[in-house]
């Protein structure tokens, strides 16, 4: 079965403060992907990442950086955290252009 | 642009059928995806559809017609467990990448 985790199910940050959320799957993907899901606006693609080192902006980038330094680990980065980042983050991961894998999820609640 | 169009909620009775509608606006098409997603947990992979017809498994199926942007998953015998959101996802190719997009999800009750 394919595998991916994310580093905290629950995490809460203070407004200005440097947020790394960390995801890693198991079966050699080379697509990853980070979503935010609020509710009403659905899952949105903030960044996606088809091979080591190479990342792509997704429809709401802003905020956000992502580091793909190994083929299973892909990292969300919020480098001053705001209010409207509280949200529920979730990564997921794909061979070529099959279904995605979707992580647990990280509710961020920033404060 | 995208535009992700399906139904905000839907009620059904347990052991009905249910259809879950949804319509698309989209250039780059390459597919569309089916999720289930319950509260508080990952959204799991249900089907995917990218030619016209329609593509059965088990008691889910889900139709897809290209030319009128439409799709529908059908949810067939329905169970408490099938409580959930089920979202559309449509697959697009740009510069030379794919990217799924999703519209906002189908809140289905099914009640006893």
């Amino acid at each position: 079965d394919v595998k991916v985790t994310q580093s905290s199910r629950y995490l809460v940050k203070r407004t200005g403060e440097k947020v790394f959320l960390e995801c890693v799957q198991d079966m050699d993907h080379e697509n990853m992907f980070w979503y935010r899901q609020d509710p009403g606006l659905g899952l949105r693609l903030i960044y996606f990442s088809y091979d080591v080192k190479m990342k792509e902006k997704g429809d709401i980038p802003e905020g956000y950086s992502v580091s793909r330094e190994k083929k299973e680990r892909f990292s969300l980065i919020l480098e001053s955290a705001s209010t409207n980042q509280t949200s529920m983050y979730l990564c997921a991961s794909s061979f070529a252009y099959n279904e995605q894998f979707f992580g647990p999820g990280t509710r961020l609640t920033v404060l | 642009g995208q535009n992700i169009d399906q139904p905000t909620e839907m009620t059904a009775t347990e052991g009905a059928i249910v259809q879950i509608n949804c319509t698309y606006q989209t250039s780059g098409f390459n597919g569309l995806f089916w999720y289930q997603q319950h509260a508080g947990e990952a959204p799991t992979f249900l089907s995917y559809n990218v030619l016209d017809g329609l593509e059965e498994k088990g008691r889910f199926s889900s139709f897809l017609s290209r030319s009128k942007g439409y799709s529908y998953l059908l949810l067939k015998e329905l169970q408490m467990k099938d409580s959930a959101s089920y979202l559309c996802a449509v697959s697009r190719m740009n510069t030379g990448f794919q990217k799924l997009v999703f519209g906002t999800g189908t809140r289905l009750l099914v009640s006893p």
